[in-house]
C-alpha cells in the first residue's frame, strides 16, 4: 500500500525567507504526488500536482516542489515566504497505476513570522 | 463552476444515535472519496466510490458505511455513535487519478 511521510510537525521560517516542507513517500507502483495547504475550519485546498514529466512542478501562489525517484521525496519549497502562507500543509501520494485511493502525511504546520 | 458540496457544515449528535452526510461532487466527477480528520489521526481514509460502486475501502468498523447515487452524489452513515468518531468528515471529487477536489467538511460533534 501506499504511504507518505512528513518528518516535521511543525516549521518555523521568518517573512521573506525560503521554506521548505519535506515529504517522502512510499508506492509499489507509479506515484502520483500532491500537496494540499488547509486553513484554519476549510477542507483542503489543491496547491500542486507531480504526474509525469518534468521533475520541478510549479503551482499555486509560488509554490513549486521537486519530485527525486532516487529519494523518494517530494519536497515543497518556496523562495520567499508570506505571513499568510501560515497553515497546514499535506502531502499525499496515489498508485497511479494500482488506481489505488489517496494517502495523506501526518500535516505539517508552517508558522511565517513577520 | 460549482465546487464540492457538503451537508451539513456542523452536526451535533448524541452518542448511540446514527449520522448521514452528504457530499455533491464537480458535475462529471464519478470519482467521490471520504475522509476523517482529527488532531491526533490525521486524515484518515474512509472509502472511495466510483460509478455507484465501492472502489476502495479504509481502516474503518462496519459502522462506518457509505453508498453512492447514478447521479455521483454520495452519503455516509455512522451508526451507534461513539465519542471518538467526533471528527471533521471531507468528502472529494475526482475526474481522473489527477488529483481531488474538496468539500469544506462537516464538523461533527458527538457528545
Amino acid at each position: 500500500a501506499q504511504s507518505v511521510a512528513q518528518p516535521e510537525d511543525q516549521v518555523n521560517v521568518a517573512e521573506g525567507n525560503p521554506l521548505t516542507v519535506k515529504c517522502t513517500y512510499s508506492v509499489s507502483g507509479n506515484p502520483y504526488l500532491f500537496w494540499y495547504v488547509q486553513y484554519p475550519n476549510r477542507g483542503l485546498q489543491f496547491l500542486l500536482k507531480y504526474i509525469t514529466g518534468d521533475n520541478l512542478v510549479k503551482g499555486s501562489y509560488g509554490f513549486e516542489a521537486e519530485f527525486n525517484k532516487s529519494q523518494t521525496s517530494f519536497h515543497l519549497k518556496k523562495p520567499s515566504a508570506l505571513v499568510s502562507d501560515s497553515a497546514l500543509y499535506f502531502c499525499a501520494v496515489r498508485d497511479g497505476y494500482n488506481n489505488n485511493d489517496m494517502r495523506f502525511g501526518a500535516g505539517t504546520r508552517l508558522t511565517v513570522k513577520p | 463552476k460549482a465546487g464540492v458540496t457538503q451537508t451539513p457544515r456542523y452536526l451535533i449528535k448524541t452518542r448511540g444515535q446514527q449520522v448521514t452526510l452528504s457530499c455533491s461532487p464537480i458535475s462529471g466527477h464519478r470519482s467521490v472519496s471520504w475522509y476523517q480528520q482529527t488532531p491526533g489521526q490525521g486524515l484518515q481514509f474512509l472509502f472511495e466510490y466510483f460509478s455507484e460502486t465501492q472502489r476502495n475501502k479504509g481502516n474503518f468498523p462496519g459502522r462506518f458505511s457509505g453508498r453512492q447515487f447514478s447521479n455521483s452524489r454520495s452519503e455516509m452513515n455512522v451508526s451507534t455513535l461513539e465519542l471518538g468518531d467526533s471528527a471533521l468528515y471531507l468528502c472529494a471529487s475526482s475526474l481522473t487519478a489527477g488529483g481531488y477536489t474538496f468539500g469544506s467538511g462537516t464538523r461533527l460533534t458527538v457528545v
